[in-house]
């Protein structure tokens, strides 16, 4: 069972258009992150967030944590080549040391 | 400064083979973690340790996977005997765990690419 579920899971777009991506799931989760891919790369943390409802925003990638804190999303501005990637959430269930619920990733092409 | 350092990088064996995947973590981190990789599964928890101590292994597959941290600078992961379904890419990850954040941040290794003929 897939405890997050992420949409789409491939997305292809040209430079400059704007994206949202989704990451859902039935169980509440303490926090959660999303991570970013690159292939023959290990994923790489982009952003932590913790509370209900919160939005934290990364130059041109915003992030926004569900009010229930069950799913989230991504959404990024004016799409550049340099996006292209595998983009991962990643749920917490405990605090601190715990490891991580990963979704199956949203693979994302950015074309020129 | 040296991240998370994984050997080898890339692994090919023939079914019933073993397979010894290994991590340096980073110097200082007192958590590690062994995940893996399929196109199928996603990436997948198999085991963390704190403190070099085996915390949680539900994720560990069947009894053919075991994994050890017999100092903080050091883990293996082995598979024996390795079947075709194993292939994967396999990820070692630390963290520092202070007890007092709410969560750590993991940092990845490169990943293994074990392929099993």
């Amino acid at each position: 069972t897939q405890l997050l579920e992420q949409s789409p899971q491939f997305l292809s777009i040209q430079e400059g258009e704007n994206l949202t991506v989704y990451c859902n799931s039935s169980s509440v989760f303490s926090s959660l992150q999303w991570y970013r891919q690159e292939p023959g790369e290990g994923p790489v943390l982009l952003v932590t967030v913790v509370t209900g409802g919160e939005v934290k925003k990364l130059k041109r990638l915003t992030f926004q944590f569900g009010d229930a804190r069950k799913d989230s999303s991504l959404h990024i501005t004016a799409a550049q080549p340099g996006d292209t990637g595998l983009y991962l959430c990643a749920g917490v269930r405990g605090g601190g040391a715990d490891g991580l619920t990963f979704g199956k990733g949203t693979h994302l092409i950015i074309q020129p | 400064d040296a991240g998370v350092i994984q050997s080898p990088r890339h692994e090919v064996t023939e079914m019933g083979q073993e397979v010894t995947l290994r991590c340096k973590p980073i110097s200082g981190h007192n958590s590690l973690f062994w995940y893996r990789q399929t196109m199928m599964r996603g990436l997948e928890l198999l085991i963390y340790f704190n403190n070099n101590v085996p915390i949680d292994d539900s994720g560990m597959p069947e009894d053919r996977f075991s994994a050890k941290m017999p100092n903080a600078s050091f883990s293996t992961l082995k598979i024996q005997p390795s079947e075709p379904r194993d292939s994967a890419v396999y990820f070692c990850a630390s963290s520092f765990t202070s007890g007092r954040a709410y969560v750590d941040t993991q940092y990845f290794g490169p990943g293994t690419r074990l392929t099993v003929l």
